[in-house]
């Protein structure tokens, strides 16, 4: 079954930039979108497309997708973007989320 | 606004059966294709099903094929999970997703999340 590969964690400082990866086969061929998760809620979507953002999405978070990498990138992170963070697209008649990267801002 | 009300969820033994609800608001329930995606305790998102507006497009995970059936009522505004010979490792958060598209296929994405209700799998 296909797979999308994430790092389990990343840490960034405040004001920093945070890159999240997610890897898998020909990804660039689909669309990935990606949610954001925190602790005790119900996951938010922040990117589709590849790179469009929901409305109420800040412009700090911007998304790419080509090759084999999806990349979720939070610019001048703020400590309010701590979270866990899932990508996720579509293979064969069913969706796949990425195995998920706790973001800290440290 | 969109709500999503998810319902059903409790303690269950191996093998057994339980149906899980989601009560839709704020949006034409029926223009859109819905999901459930699950979440086992401490650990990552898994898409479990996905049915389309006129319920002629249905998707499963391979884990749950043959034992889940989803299914919808538009005119009740609900989606359903009939989930059969439950195992432990289908203990979960279960969420109902919105779709932004009519069918379930490749370039889409969920823009709404309930709130997620619980399974648990144990004797």
């Amino acid at each position: 079954s296909y797979e999308l590969t994430q790092p389990l964690s990343v840490t960034v400082s405040p004001g920093q930039t945070a890159t999240i990866t997610c890897s898998g086969d020909k990804l660039g061929d689909n669309y990935a979108s990606w949610y954001q998760q925190k602790p005790g809620q119900s996951p938010v979507l922040v990117i589709y497309q590849d790179s469009q953002r929901p409305s109420g999405i800040p412009e700090r978070f911007s998304g790419s997708n080509s090759g084999n990498t999806a990349t979720l990138t939070i610019s001048g992170t703020q400590a309010m973007d701590e979270a866990d963070y899932y990508c996720q697209t579509w293979d064969s008649r069913a969706y796949v989320f990425g195995t998920g990267t706790k973001l800290t801002v440290l | 606004e969109v709500q999503l009300v998810d319902s059903g969820g409790g303690l269950v033994q191996p093998g057994r059966s339980l149906r899980l609800s989601c009560a839709a608001s704020g949006f034409t329930f029926a223009d859109y294709a819905m999901h459930w995606v699950r979440q086992a305790p401490g650990k990552g998102l898994e898409w479990v099903s996905g049915i389309s507006w006129k319920s002629d497009n249905i998707a499963y995970a391979d884990s749950v094929k043959g034992r889940f059936t989803i299914s919808r009522d538009n005119a009740k505004k609900s989606l359903f999970l009939q989930m059969n010979s439950l195992r432990p490792e289908d203990t979960a958060l279960y969420y109902c997703a919105k779709d932004i598209r009519p069918s379930v296929g490749s370039d889409n994405w969920f823009d709404s999340w309930g709130q997620g209700t619980l399974v648990t799998v144990s004797s």
